[in-house]
């Protein structure tokens, strides 16, 4: 059964810094990895999509790579702002998607 | 813009009294499915649909129901809502089941009181 764990719960940092979060997944056959931004009491926007095959995926101050030996991606970002703050979410799919815990993020002024 | 589309954003209702939550894309995607948020459980998933007039039960189905008549709407229908099911609930489509890329909608809170 997939299971996915995120660390770390929670962060808080101050803006600019450059930050990596970390995605486990205990079954490494998957097909895809998918990073979500989740602001309070809303939606979840999608961010980035690992295919299997690729090792790495960039979108702005994003960058998510994937290990699948390792059963692992992180979620880079650079140069935080305040604006960044938020839950983030990885999942990977099933027959539906298995998400993580999730790591909620404060970037402060 | 592509989107998924949930209505009403804020609900609240009292017990037994049945309600439907809307959801529809625009993106032409076949796999549509409902989950619900709660505090200490994550993202459970409901129903879900692979294509028009096929859906399935997801892990937390009890107490729900859901139709796919066409292939853009997939509603949430609660026959007799009870306190338990107060809960964030989104809606989410990918466009060939969920190995593909999936768009969540804004979410419906719902508060059974």
């Amino acid at each position: 059964k997939q299971e996915v764990t995120q660390i770390p719960a929670a962060l808080s940092v101050p803006e600019g810094e450059n930050l990596v979060l970390n995605c486990s997944f205990t079954d490494s056959a998957i097909y895809n990895l998918q990073w979500f931004r989740q602001d309070p009491g809303k939606g979840l926007t999608s961010l980035l999509l690992i295919q299997s095959s690729q090792r790495e995926q960039t979108s702005g101050r994003l960058n998510a790579s994937l290990d699948k030996s390792s059963g692992r991606s992180t979620l880079y970002i650079a140069a935080s702002q305040p604006g960044d703050s938020a839950t983030y979410l990885c999942a990977v799919p099933t027959d539906k998607l298995i998400f993580g815990t999730g790591t909620r993020l404060q970037v402060f002024p | 813009e592509a989107q998924v589309t949930q209505n009403p954003r804020y609900l609240i209702t009292v017990t037994g009294k049945k309600l439907t939550v809307t959801c529809s894309q625009n993106m032409n995607h076949e796999y549509m499915s409902w989950y619900r948020q709660d505090p200490g459980l994550g993202l459970r998933q409901i129903y879900y649909s692979m294509n028009v007039e096929v859906t399935d039960k997801g892990d937390v189905p009890e107490g729900y129901k859901v139709s796919r008549k066409e292939k853009r709407n997939f509603p949430l229908i609660l026959e007799s809502p009870s306190p338990n099911q107060t809960s964030l609930y989104f809606c989410a489509s990918s466009l060939v089941g969920m190995n593909t890329e999936a768009f969540f909608g804004q979410g419906t809170r719902l508060t059974v009181v």
